[in-house]
């Protein structure tokens, strides 16, 4: 059983650009979470997802972040306009539906450089 | 709000000594989970342990062991017969037991291992 799978591992982009971070949970799983690790930092929660649907995104910026978690694919964080302070890690973590376990399993982690 | 602390940013220890890493948290609810997360330069996310607040017995992993003290509200890991691949980045985490399953980090202590 394939772990939490995210791609791009690294990714650069100039300021004004986009950014797309795709996660894929593991198998069976329908619960997905993002995280961004700012440098010297600890994981900070942005957004709780299962399919279709946005549970919770109290975390994420209120401008140029989006996420999603359609039917079929990965999910997809999105940021637009990127910003040098946009420079972090991003992780992804996935759990099975609720009630099944109490674990949430972490990918690799996305890099994100703004330059 | 939950919140969670991490008073030592750095540690270190001789190998095959032993290390505790201090962690303190807040938060109002009864039930909840705590976890220990490694994170070596790879930057992947590593579950260490993890302890259920409802029970009293402290968590251990082979080498790794926890002392959780409910009352007070802390959660100390203790490594035992440190190796040199024990050097990373520690991070605690809180979980609610209850709905969906934000966790939050503290802010890391950097664990060196000492030859």
């Amino acid at each position: 059983n394939a772990g939490v799978m995210q791609n791009p591992r690294h990714l650069v982009r100039r300021r004004g650009q986009e950014a797309r971070l795709r996660c894929s949970p593991m198998k069976g799983h329908s619960h997905v979470y993002w995280y961004r690790q700012l440098p010297e930092e600890g994981l900070k929660f942005m957004v709780y997802l299962q399919k279709e649907n946005i549970i919770d995104e109290s975390g994420m910026p209120k401008e140029r972040f989006s996420a999603e978690f359609p039917k079929e694919g990965p999910s997809i964080l999105r940021i637009q306009q990127v910003v040098r302070g946009d420079s972090a890690a991003y992780f992804c973590a996935s759990s099975p539906p609720k009630g099944s376990s109490t674990e949430q399993y972490f990918g690799p982690g996305t890099r994100l450089t703004v330059t | 709000a939950q919140t969670v602390t991490q008073s030592q940013p750095e540690m270190s220890v001789q190998e095959a000594e032993t290390v505790t890493l201090s962690c303190t948290y807040d938060t109002s609810e009864s039930d909840y989970y705590l976890f220990w997360y490694k994170q070596p330069p790879s930057r992947q996310m590593i579950l260490v342990i993890r302890q259920e607040a409802y029970k009293q017995q402290n968590a251990t992993e082979n080498r790794f062991s926890v002392n959780f003290q409910k009352a007070a509200k802390s959660f100390s890991l203790k490594i035992s017969d440190s190796q040199l691949g024990d050097a990373a980045m520690y991070f605690c985490a809180y979980r609610s037991s209850g709905g969906y399953q934000k966790v939050t980090f503290g802010t890391g202590t950097k664990l060196q291992v000492i030859p």
